[in-house]
């Protein structure tokens, strides 16, 4: 059972392109989050939803519109693809643990995006 | 602000050693979360353990233990007997919660890359 899962693992498209990555979790958790890891491995939140409103929007080029049909469901459209989106993007979602209340966050497997 | 330092960079050792990773944060929140995520060369990000603010018992789990001092700020990860497959990214990161707990947005350390060396 994939907790969070997110799709595609690799995308390669060219300047000026739009392009989309899924992501779905299972976990029942109320928000979700899309993150960015740039070329020297550092993760940086970029949207947070939680029952699919807009929470956290952390000045990100309104070229990337997330979309939340959903509370399992948090997608990230890109319009007019540039090289320096090039990144790994990771999708998460956390809340409470349903047998210790405790907070717990998980990520999908990462979408490794290469813009040419 | 809040904030979390990994100073390592890049940890080198040969297989069976012990190595700690270091992290260290700042938070103005009473109540807060630590975790620790490992990424190895595959790129998956991997939920290793998380800590509440209010618990600073330490933990093992098999050849990983965290030291948790809130004195010092510091949540500390040991891995005993090193093994090759312990090569990876470890990651400490913060939970800053907001918005009357909507969100538990994750600040992140820069990361530990960890050889482990045959």
């Amino acid at each position: 059972d994939t907790a969070v899962s997110q799709t595609p693992k690799y995308l390669v498209t060219q300047m000026g392109n739009d392009k989309s990555i899924k992501c779905e979790q299972n976990l029942g958790h109320d928000t979700m989050y899309w993150y960015k890891q740039d070329s020297k491995k550092f993760l940086k939140i970029m949207f947070s939803y939680n029952n699919k409103e807009l929470i956290i929007n952390e000045t990100v080029p309104n070229r990337f519109s997330p979309k939340s049909p959903d509370k399992a469901h948090l997608n990230l459209h890109i319009n007019s693809l540039e090289l320096g989106d090039s990144a790994v993007y990771f999708c998460a979602s956390s809340g409470q643990n349903k047998v210790t209340a405790d907070t717990e966050a998980f990520f999908g497997q990462g979408t490794r995006l290469t813009v040419v | 602000a809040q904030k979390v330092t990994q100073a390592q960079t890049e940890i080198s050792v040969v297989e069976k050693e012990d190595v700690t990773l270091d992290c260290v944060y700042e938070t103005r929140d009473t109540t807060y979360y630590l975790f620790w995520y490992k990424q190895p060369p595959s790129g998956e990000l991997v939920f290793l353990i998380r800590r509440n603010s209010f618990d600073e018992q330490n933990e093992i789990s098999g050849r990983y233990s965290w030291n948790f001092q809130k004195s010092t700020s510091s949540f500390n990860f040991t891995i005993t007997a090193s093994q090759v497959v312990d090569s990876a990214v470890y990651f400490c990161a913060l939970s800053e919660t907001n918005y009357g707990g909507a969100t538990n947005k994750l600040i992140f350390g820069t990361g530990t890359l960890l050889a482990v060396q045959p």
